[in-house]
C-alpha cells in the first residue's frame, strides 16, 4: 500500500519555542492531507485539511495561529505548532486519502516541559 | 452530521477464542465506506477491514470479519481465533462516498485485551 512518513516521531521542545511535524508521501501524490491530534487512549480528533496549493481548513475550536500547516507540494505537508505551552502536549498523525482508503503516518509524541 | 459509535470502551478475549466488537452509525446517506482500524501500542493506525455500503455481502479478511446491518446501522467486528498480537485499540469508522477526499469520521475505540 501507499506510504505516508511523518517525522519526527517523538519531540519535546521547551515551552514557547515552535516544533515542526512533517509528513511526506513516498509513492503517489497528496492533494490533500489531514492532521488529528490524538490524547491517550481516546480516539482521532480531525484538526485540519491541507490541501496542495490553497490554504487550510481548520475545524471548528482550533487554532489557526497556533497550528499553522502547509502543504507545499503534492509529497509535503507541514504542521508547525507555534509558541508551543505543555497543554499542546500530545500525538499529532497525518493522514492521506487515496481512492477509497486512507493511509497514515507513524505519528509524532509531542512533549512540551 | 455523520456520528460513529462504539459503546464498548474495553473488551477483553482469551487466546484462540472469539470477540464481537460494537459499531453503529448515523447518516442519512445511503453510499458510503465503513471502516475498522487497529492502534496497537506503536499507535500506528493499520487498516483491519472495510466494507462499502452498497456490497450486500460481509467483508472478510482472514480471521476479521463483519457484520453489516445497513438498515439498523451496525457494523461489527469479529475476531476469530484471537492472538495475542491483536491486542490494540480498535476504531470504527465512516467515510461519505459522495465526495473524493473527505476526512474519516471515528468512534471512541474500543480497548481490547489478549490473554493467555
Amino acid at each position: 500500500g501507499a506510504v505516508v512518513s511523518q517525522h519526527p516521531s517523538w519531540v519535546i521542545c521547551k515551552s514557547g519555542t515552535s516544533v515542526k511535524i512533517e509528513c511526506r508521501s513516498l509513492d503517489f501524490q497528496a492533494t490533500t492531507m489531514f492532521w488529528y491530534r490524538q490524547f491517550p487512549k481516546q480516539s482521532l480528533m480531525l484538526m485540519a485539511t491541507s490541501n496542495e496549493g490553497s490554504k487550510a481548513t481548520y475545524e471548528q475550536g482550533v487554532e489557526k495561529d497556533k497550528f499553522l500547516i502547509n502543504h507545499a507540494s503534492l509529497t509535503l505537508s507541514t504542521l508547525t505548532v507555534t509558541s508551543a505551552h505543555p497543554e499542546d502536549s500530545s500525538f499529532y498523525i497525518c493522514s492521506a486519502p487515496t481512492g477509497v482508503e486512507a493511509f497514515f503516518g507513524q505519528g509524532t509524541r509531542l512533549t512540551v516541559v | 452530521a455523520q456520528t460513529v459509535t462504539q459503546s464498548q470502551p474495553e473488551m477483553s478475549v482469551q487466546e484462540a477464542e472469539t470477540v464481537t466488537l460494537s459499531c453503529t452509525y448515523d447518516t442519512s446517506e445511503s453510499d458510503y465506506y465503513l471502516f475498522w482500524y487497529k492502534q496497537p501500542p506503536s499507535r500506528q493506525m493499520i487498516l483491519v477491514i472495510r466494507q462499502e455500503a452498497y456490497k450486500q455481502q460481509n467483508a472478510t479478511e482472514n480471521r476479521f470479519s463483519v457484520n453489516f446491518q445497513k438498515a439498523a446501522k451496525s457494523f461489527s467486528l469479529k475476531i476469530s481465533d484471537s492472538q495475542l498480537g491483536d491486542a490494540a485499540m480498535y476504531f470504527c469508522a465512516y467515510r461519505t462516498r459522495n465526495q473524493a477526499g473527505t476526512a474519516l469520521i471515528f468512534g471512541k475505540g474500543t480497548t481490547l485485551s489478549v490473554s493467555s
